[in-house]
């Protein structure tokens, strides 16, 4: 069976703070994995993916994400938060199935 | 290059009225997907095509619900007749078929059923 799981459906960080959203996964077969964003009233924006290869992936905006086999996280960081930041952010996985979805994290940055 | 085109953006109707909402893939893109986003819910799968074939509808809600393509460039999602509990937002998404497989999403169909 495959998954993910989101640790935290809310997180709130001060603007200038490290961003750190978790996601684990389950997969019976080797995974992509994605981090997609979703600002209010808009569509999901594919912010990075990991395929294969390196594991320490850079999206846009300034996010990375670091695959951990050993651990199955494909946590998202940013080492700033921006108030632009603010949104729904969804870990998503490919594996033999069309993807999985995770249930969101809604980050939200306070000035 | 446009990306996935959805029309109507926002759509209010009554009871038991017939709703169709349009989509338009990315060009080359050869397989689509029909999802419905809820507070309740979240993000759900209704259906998917690979080269304009129906491959997995299991989450087509009711018999209210039918999809289709008939081309590569076109699809339709159509509820009837319409139910305030099918208000949401309806998201179109295209990809090619090879890996790594992700998706594009269009900005989405706000539905309201009154």
């Amino acid at each position: 069976a495959q998954s993910v799981t989101q640790l935290g459906s809310h997180v709130s960080v001060s603007e200038g703070a490290l961003v750190l959203l978790r996601c684990n996964y389950s997969s019976s077969v080797p995974p992509y994995l994605f981090w997609y964003v979703q600002y209010p009233n808009q569509g999901l924006q594919l912010l990075l993916k990991y395929t294969t290869g390196a594991t320490l992936v850079k999206g846009i905006n300034g996010f990375e994400a670091e695959f951990k086999k050993s651990e199955t996280s494909f946590h998202l960081t940013k080492p700033s938060a921006h108030m632009s930041d603010a949104a729904e952010y969804f870990c998503v996985l490919s594996g033999n199935t069309p993807l999985v979805f995770g249930k969101g994290t809604r980050l939200s940055v306070i000035a | 290059d446009a990306g996935v085109i959805q029309s109507p953006r926002h759509e209010v109707t009554e009871m038991g009225q017939e709703v169709t909402l349009r989509c338009k893939p990315i060009s080359g893109h050869n397989s689509l997907f029909w999802y419905r986003q809820t507070m309740m819910r979240g993000l759900e799968l209704l259906i998917y095509f690979n080269n304009n074939v129906p491959i997995d509808d299991s989450g087509m809600p009711e018999d209210r619900f039918s999809a289709k393509m008939p081309n590569a460039s076109f699809s339709t999602l159509k509820i009837q007749p319409s139910e305030p509990r099918d208000s949401a937002v309806y998201f179109c998404a295209s990809r090619t078929q090879g890996a790594p497989r992700e998706q594009y999403f269009g900005p989405g169909t706000r539905l309201t059923v009154t």
